[in-house]
């Protein structure tokens, strides 16, 4: 595709639902990072692809975040029992490789009510 | 783990002024330092980067310089423009072994042109 896709651009979802959102990186694209952005702040690193190898999650807030990318490409980010404090925007970006340029997808915005 | 701390967290000007905006960064083994610009609603672009064996860079009215030893990079952006009014965001990638690496952001400078 022309840029990295996510899926659903906005999500309401109840205290203790569980949420899955989508990214679609650029063709081609090694790496695959995930980011939670709270209002007014920075993107915080959630975690990182390789292809399909999940090489650093240090980021996943807690056990209630997985994330997975079984093919290379489509990667899923999965949050169990949402709580209110999982509220923020979830940016996706994808890199050639390891020393190229982070391209971001448009982001989905999870509202937990 | 990385650190970056970014200054000023709001910053209006007048149309023509320069912008200028400072990062500080804790890792020295951190070697990639991209600028961002995100729009409201709006995805972050990259829009300048400089890498650690460069002291300054320049792309027409935006420039970055970075200096090693203090471990500090800044955004200069001249003649400014109503357009150019957006969230900045700075970041700093450290290497996490192999041939792994962390892009860390700052919290980003909301600036203003006020034409």
């Amino acid at each position: 595709g022309a840029g990295v896709s996510q899926s659903p651009r906005y999500k309401v979802a109840k205290r203790g639902q569980d949420v899955a959102l989508r990214c679609d990186p650029i063709s081609g694209h090694v790496s695959l990072f995930w980011y939670q952005q709270a209002l007014g702040q920075g993107p915080e690193f959630l975690t990182y692809f390789q292809n399909e190898a999940q090489l650093d999650k240090s980021g996943l807030p807690s056990d209630r975040f997985f994330a997975e990318r079984p093919e290379g490409s489509v990667s899923t980010l999965k949050i169990q029992r949402t709580q209110q404090e999982d509220s923020a925007v979830y940016l996706c970006a994808s890199s050639l490789r390891q020393i190229t340029e982070a391209f971001f997808g448009q982001g989905t915005r999870l509202t937990v009510v | 783990g990385e650190n970056v701390e970014q200054h000023p967290s709001t910053l209006s000007v007048q149309e023509g002024d320069s912008a200028v905006i400072k990062c500080t960064y804790s890792d020295s083994a951190s070697n990639y330092f991209p600028w961002y610009k995100q729009e409201l609603g709006k995805r972050p672009q990259l829009i300048i980067d400089i890498r650690s064996n460069v002291g300054e860079k320049k792309d027409q009215r935006i420039a970055v310089t970075l200096n090693k030893t203090a471990k500090h990079f800044s955004l200069h952006i001249t003649e400014t423009q109503p357009e150019d009014s957006a969230v900045y965001f700075c970041a700093a990638r450290a290497p996490l072994g192999g041939s792994n690496y962390k892009l860390t952001f700052g919290k980003g400078t909301l600036l203003t042109v006020n034409p």
